[in-house]
Order: structure tokens, then sequence, then C-alpha cells
């Protein structure tokens, strides 16, 4: 059974820095997704990687994949405000299930 | 405009009281699906469809039903409500689960079941 775990929970950091957001997930997953979601907001896509060594780059975020280490990261670069909002990464069973991490709450300060 | 509607965004009711959320998409997607968030415990899938007719069970689809007549609506019915079913539900679809399809979400109803 495909299970997905994020780390940190949570993570406040300043306005310029960069940081590292993990998903591991336990089973084969053909996909991993990342989520954005603001405040009392819905689940807005950001990135789909679809294959090992797939790297997305939108901006201050960019994800990569390693489904042989069974991993994720979304990577901040140069923190601004605007970026804070709480990331989820999905990971897909072979039954097309799609199962979420709990999220990682982020929070930029200046 | 593409879009997931859901309605109602807000809603309170009664232990026991049918009621049923309304979904619908204008993007002729195949696939469909409902989720509830809940504080720590991330989306969880209740049910999901991969086309009309077509309907499978996610990861905790006790207390609820679904159905799909028709592609563009999925409504999420509750035939008994209980308390434990206090969430924030969030519709989705997308052309299916296969490629560069990432879901496409509603903007969620908050139910309250007292």
């Amino acid at each position: 059974e495909l299970k997905v775990e994020q780390n940190p929970l949570f993570l406040s950091m300043q306005e310029g820095k960069n940081y590292t957001i993990y998903c591991n997930y336990s089973t084969t997953s053909d996909r991993l997704y990342w989520y954005r979601q603001d405040p009392g907001k819905s689940l807005e896509s950001l990135f789909v990687l679809l294959s090992n060594g797939a790297v997305k780059q939108e901006g201050r975020l960019m994800a990569s994949l390693d489904t042989k280490a069974r991993l994720s990261t979304l990577h901040i670069t140069a923190a601004v405000h605007d970026l804070s909002a709480t990331y989820f990464c999905a990971g897909i069973t072979n039954t097309d299930k799609l199962i979420f991490g709990t999220g990682t709450r982020l929070q930029v300060f200046p | 405009e593409a879009q997931v509607t859901q309605n109602p965004r807000y809603l309170i009711t009664v232990t026991g009281k049918k009621l049923t959320v309304t979904c619908s998409q204008n993007m002729n997607h195949e696939y469909m699906s409902w989720y509830r968030q809940d504080p720590g415990l991330g989306l969880r899938q209740i049910y999901y469809s991969m086309n009309v007719e077509v309907t499978d069970k996610g990861d905790v689809p006790e207390g609820y039903k679904v159905s799909r007549k028709e592609k563009r609506n999925f409504p999420l019915i509750l035939e008994s409500p209980s308390p434990n079913q206090t969430s924030l539900y969030f519709c989705a679809s997308s052309f299916g689960t296969g490629g560069n399809s990432p879901l496409h979400f509603g903007n969620g109803t908050r139910l309250t079941v007292t």
C-alpha cells in the first residue's frame, strides 16, 4: 500500500533563504505530483513528475524525482513572502488512486 | 472559464439528515474524484470515477455514495451524516491519471454535522 510522507510538516523561513521539502513514498509510483494550497483556498497544481530523474522548475520552485530512492524534493530558492502556503506531494497507486502526503506548511517572513 | 464547481461552499446539518454535495466540471474530463481534508491528515480520497457509470472506492468510502450518470457531474451523497464526517471536501477532475494530467480542484465545501 502506497504511503507518502513529507517533511518537514512546518517550515518557517526567512526571505532570501533556500530550503528543500522532502517527499518519500513507500512503494512504486508512476508519477509524483506537487500541489500548493493557500489558506482557505483550493489546491493548485505545481508540477507533475513523470519519470526517474525528472526535474521541473517554475520561478523560485524546482521539483525533482528519484524513483529508485522513492524520493521527490521541492526546492525553494531565495524565498519570498508570496510563497507562504501549504505544499502537498502525491503519488499514484497502480489502481489509479492518488495518495497525498500530509502537507508542509511554509511560512516566509521578512 | 475552465473550472470545477462545487455547491454548496458551506453546509451545516444535523446527524442523519441526508445531503448531497454537487460537483460539475466543464472541461470534458474523464476522471473525477472526491477528497476530504482534515487537519494533520492531508487529503484522503473518498471515491473516484474513471468515466461515466464507472466508480470506485478510495481510502475512506464508508458513509458516502457517489454516482456518475453524466460525464460532467459527480455528486457526493451522505445518506446519514455523522459528526465524524465534519470536514472540508474537495472535488477534482482531470483528463485521466495517465500522462501529464494534474487534477483540477473545486473550491471546496466545508461541512459541519452536529
